[in-house]
């Protein structure tokens, strides 16, 4: 089954003390990006990634880094958490980059992973 | 900065009513993504529209894009209880998605 995959869930931790979530899919694309859901604000993008070693930065990328070392892979990274990252945060893939061929591909996403940061 | 604006934020209509969902963005773009919400699920892609005057239908709902006028609209038509959800427009800014605060549609019997 085609799928982006997140882990974990759900997590309750501590400030400063580093998370990683992991992201994955099966469907060989290149595209990848992250996104934090808060309240009232809807999705916002914090990185995104062209393709394997290719990542940039999104609207808010203050205090996450992404690493893309394999096609399937796409790590959130939070070095030293605070309470105001606390969000919902969802990855999601599609085969090209948005304005590439394949003009029409929409992004799929994970399931979610609710961060509280205490 | 591209700002994208939905409106309204929350709608809430009776079964068998029509309702448009509008989404007005604030530069240029050709790309037009809008996506469903469930409560505690993940988003699910309705429509991508990709230039000026394209409309796309499925079931009861209809999406068109006015890149003239930079706006989307979200129509539904003879609302049912199943289309309750959250409803996002997004659009393309370079290889960035930028999304709406999301339109929370309830449809009441």
């Amino acid at each position: 089954e085609a799928q982006v995959t997140q882990n974990p869930r759900y997590l309750i931790t501590v400030t400063g003390k580093k998370l990683t979530v992991t992201c994955s899919q099966n469907m060989n694309h290149e595209y990848m990006s992250w996104y934090r859901q808060d309240p009232g604000l809807g999705l916002r993008q914090i990185y995104y990634s062209m393709n394997v070693e290719v990542t940039d930065k999104g609207d808010v990328p203050e205090g996450y880094k992404v690493s893309r070392k394999e096609k399937r892979n796409f790590p959130l990274i939070l070095e030293s958490p605070s309470p105001n990252q606390t969000s919902l945060y969802f990855c999601a893939s599609s085969l090209t980059p948005p304005p590439y061929r394949n003009r029409g591909q929409p992004q799929h996403f994970g399931d979610g992973t609710r961060l509280s940061i205490l | 900065e591209l700002k994208v604006e939905q409106n309204p934020l929350f709608l809430s209509m009776q079964e068998g009513k029509n309702y448009t969902i509008y989404c007005n963005y604030s530069t240029t773009s050709d790309r037009l993504y809008w996506y469903r919400q469930d409560p505690g699920k993940s988003l699910e892609s309705l429509f991508v529209l990709l230039s000026n005057g394209a409309v796309k239908q499925e079931g009861r709902l209809m999406a068109s894009l006015d890149t003239k006028a930079r706006l989307s609209t979200l129509h539904i038509t003879a609302a049912v209880h199943d289309l309750s959800a959250t409803y996002f427009c997004a659009v393309l800014r370079g290889y960035a998605l930028n999304f709406g605060k999301g339109t929370s549609l309830l449809v009441t019997p």
